[in-house]
């Protein structure tokens, strides 16, 4: 079946340092793609999106390209703030019996140090 | 556009009472919405998917007699836990879908059974 491996945390990094969180899927047919980010104590926020391949998404300084001869959409930061900590999701959308549900990863905690 | 809200954030009842959070879509109808069940540290959970006016279809090993589903409009749906147990204490969150590829999360519910 569909599935989303990401790469487990936490990951611990410095400000101002080089974000990657790798994430892969197994997918039939074409999924789009997503990143969401979840603060302590609330629900989930849209990062990005990417529904085809080639896409970037991209928001807030993060970017993430649908690639689909590696089937990865791994997202990247150039310069993470201590703000950013939290933790990030990927999650692919795919149709099921005429319904969309989303598969999520397991999720990456970040934590940036001052 | 597309927000999503939960009521309540926060409830704490005591053991073999029931409880119902509602998930409402604020500025569309949702034609689908969906229930989620998540862990401390751990990924989202798919629990069920409803369609306005038709019953929830329930994932595997969820209990369709204790997390009762009830979508009775365009931008309502209600999950009650029946009978709940100390073990049922967890965050739920709701999604919603315009019968499109992505779905708009709410805030999230923190359930704590005494």
């Amino acid at each position: 079946g569909d599935s989303v491996t990401q790469m487990e945390g936490p990951v611990t990094l410095s400000e101002e340092a080089f974000l990657t969180i790798n994430c892969t899927y197994t997918a039939t047919g074409y999924p789009s793609l997503f990143w969401y980010v979840q603060y302590p104590g609330e629900g989930l926020q849209l990062l990005l999106k990417a529904t085809k391949a080639d896409d970037k998404g991209s928001n807030k300084g993060f970017e993430a390209t649908y690639r689909k001869e590696t089937t990865s959409f791994h997202l990247e930061k150039g310069s993470v703030q201590v703000s950013d900590s939290a933790v990030y999701f990927c999650a692919l959308s795919t149709a099921s019996s005429g319904t969309y549900k989303y598969i999520f990863g397991t999720g990456t905690r970040l934590k940036v140090l001052a | 556009g597309a927000v999503v809200s939960q009521h309540p954030s926060r409830v704490i009842c005591k053991s073999g009472t029931s409880v119902k959070i509602e998930c409402r879509s604020l500025d569309f109808q949702a034609t689908t919405m969906f229930w989620y069940r998540q862990f401390p540290k751990q990924s989202l959970m798919l629990m069920a998917t409803s369609n306005e006016g038709s019953k929830a279809t329930y994932e595997q090993g969820v209990e369709k007699d204790k997390f009762l589903i009830n979508h009775a409009s365009l931008t309502l749906s209600t999950l009650t836990v029946t009978s709940a147990h100390p073990e049922d204490s967890s965050f739920y969150i709701c999604s919603a879908s315009l019968a499109s590829y992505e779905q708009y999360f709410g805030p999230g519910t923190r359930l704590t059974v005494t």
